[in-house]
């Protein structure tokens, strides 16, 4: 089955630092992974997407991440934090192989920035 | 352009009684998925609708149902609420026939809090 992990619950990053948020997936068939962020009190925004194109994937507000297949890896960063990005971020899986069509979300960090 | 809506923002109830939400999907979109975030946790995801008819469902007892309308909204109806119910109800739309790689875009979702 597949599954999601997000290494960190909370992260705490300085105004201006750099921003790396973990997830690792367990697939057997590199799935469809995506990034989402969540502010307060709101629904779940799409940041980036990762369909089997370029393992580097660019998103909106900066955001970019690498799948990385031999370490099973999509880790989200960002270059310089601003104190707009504290919000939290979810990975998501959606299985490829088994053309099923749900999301499977990881725990969730939440990123704090730090003035 | 609608994104998607979902009403209504909050709602109280006790414990024994039903309750139906609803979720408009974003236009031209005419998949829609609902999942369940209990505080400080990923979405878990209840069921997907596509073409009228449930496709595929989560781990949620019977007691979750829902139902797809032509204009492609939606409902979510819970019978027999639980204290366990309280969470936020998100309602995710997509297109292309909701295939995997096809990113869901979420509304803001409904609390439900059970008293």
């Amino acid at each position: 089955a597949q599954s999601v992990t997000q290494l960190g619950s909370h992260v705490s990053v300085s105004e201006g630092a750099l921003v790396l948020l973990r997830c690792n997936y367990s697939s057997s068939v590199p799935p469809y992974l995506f990034w989402y962020v969540q502010y307060p009190n709101q629904g779940l925004q799409l940041l980036l997407k990762y369909t089997s194109a370029a393992t580097l994937v660019k998103g909106i507000n900066g955001f970019e991440a690498e799948f990385k297949k031999s370490e099973t890896s999509f880790h989200l960063t960002k270059p310089s934090a601003h104190m707009s990005d504290a919000a939290e971020y979810f990975c998501a899986v959606s299985d490829r192989a088994s053309g099923t069509y749900k999301y499977i979300f990881g725990t969730g960090t939440r990123l704090k920035v730090l003035a | 352009d609608a994104g998607v809506t979902q009403s209504p923002t909050h709602l109280i109830k006790t414990r024994g009684q039903q309750v139906t939400l609803r979720c408009s999907p974003k236009s031209g979109h005419d998949t829609v998925s609902w999942y369940q975030q209990a505080l400080g946790q990923g979405p878990q995801f209840i069921f997907q609708y596509y073409e009228e008819e449930e496709r595929q469902r989560g781990n949620f007892p019977d007691r979750f149902s829902g139902h797809q309308f032509p204009n492609y909204s939606s409902e979510l109806n819970v019978n027999a609420l639980l204290l366990g119910d309280s969470a936020l109800y998100l309602c995710a739309s997509s297109s292309g026939r909701g295939t995997a790689n096809q990113p869901q875009h979420f509304g803001d979702g409904t609390r439900l809090s059970i008293l």
